[in-house]
């Protein structure tokens, strides 16, 4: 079974503090893998996307990273406006083009 | 800047009453939209793939009597939410994908039905 799962659940960081989230995922074919974020009665806001294990982008604050299994979302020096809950999806071969499967999301909270 | 437009971005409803939602692709067309369902603290779901021109897409599980969408244009996709029920309440949301390969979602739509 196609499964995307993101640890942890909740991240609490203070101003400043590096850290990274995990998008692990277990699919039969992957296409591309997308990073959002997401604000409370928002729509996700689109960050990344990668497609092939090695690849890197990067975005201010935020570096995304993919290998065959997983992908990472490392936070630089956050600040309290990079709270957000952020969601990681993946886009499967075969599949509509909709068939995105998300994991839970990582909440993040930065305080000041 | 935000590329796909969706309204309302909230509603109140009563019981039994249908509920039209809009979903709009602002700099560029969409033949193809998407449509998802989010619960509180869960992941999105995807439930119907709209297609301009013709019948949508539904996922498993999707009364697609329910649900009726309609994509008229290369621009908008509505979903009509019919004879809505307290079940129904939920947070909506469309997407589309653009050539870059990035997939954009609206803003969302929170139903309440009372």
């Amino acid at each position: 079974e196609d499964q995307v799962t993101q640890s942890p659940e909740a991240l609490r960081l203070q101003e400043g503090e590096s850290s990274s989230l995990n998008c692990s995922y277990t699919v039969s074919g992957l296409r591309g893998l997308f990073w959002y974020r997401q604000d409370p009665g928002k729509g996700p806001e689109f960050l990344f996307t990668l497609y092939s294990a090695g690849e890197e982008k990067e975005k201010e604050r935020l570096k995304a990273t993919l290998t065959k299994k997983e992908s990472f979302l490392h936070i630089t020096a956050p600040k309290p406006e990079d709270s957000a809950t952020y969601l990681c999806a993946v886009l499967l071969y075969g599949g509509s083009q909709g068939n995105l499967i998300f994991g839970k999301g990582t909440k993040l909270s930065v305080k000041p | 800047g935000a590329v796909v437009s969706q309204h309302p971005s909230w509603v109140i409803c009563k019981s039994g009453t249908s509920v039209k939602i809009e979903c709009r692709s602002l700099d560029f067309q969409a033949t193809t939209m998407f449509w998802y369902r989010q619960f509180p603290k869960q992941s999105l779901m995807l439930m119907a793939t709209s297609n301009e021109g013709s019948k949508a897409t539904y996922e498993q599980g999707v009364e697609k009597d329910k649900f009726l969408i309609n994509h008229a244009s290369l621009t908008l996709s509505t979903l009509t939410v019919t004879s809505a029920h307290p079940e129904d309440s939920s947070f909506y949301i469309c997407s589309a994908h653009l050539e870059t390969g990035a997939v954009h979602f609206g803003n969302g739509t929170r139903l309440t039905v009372t």
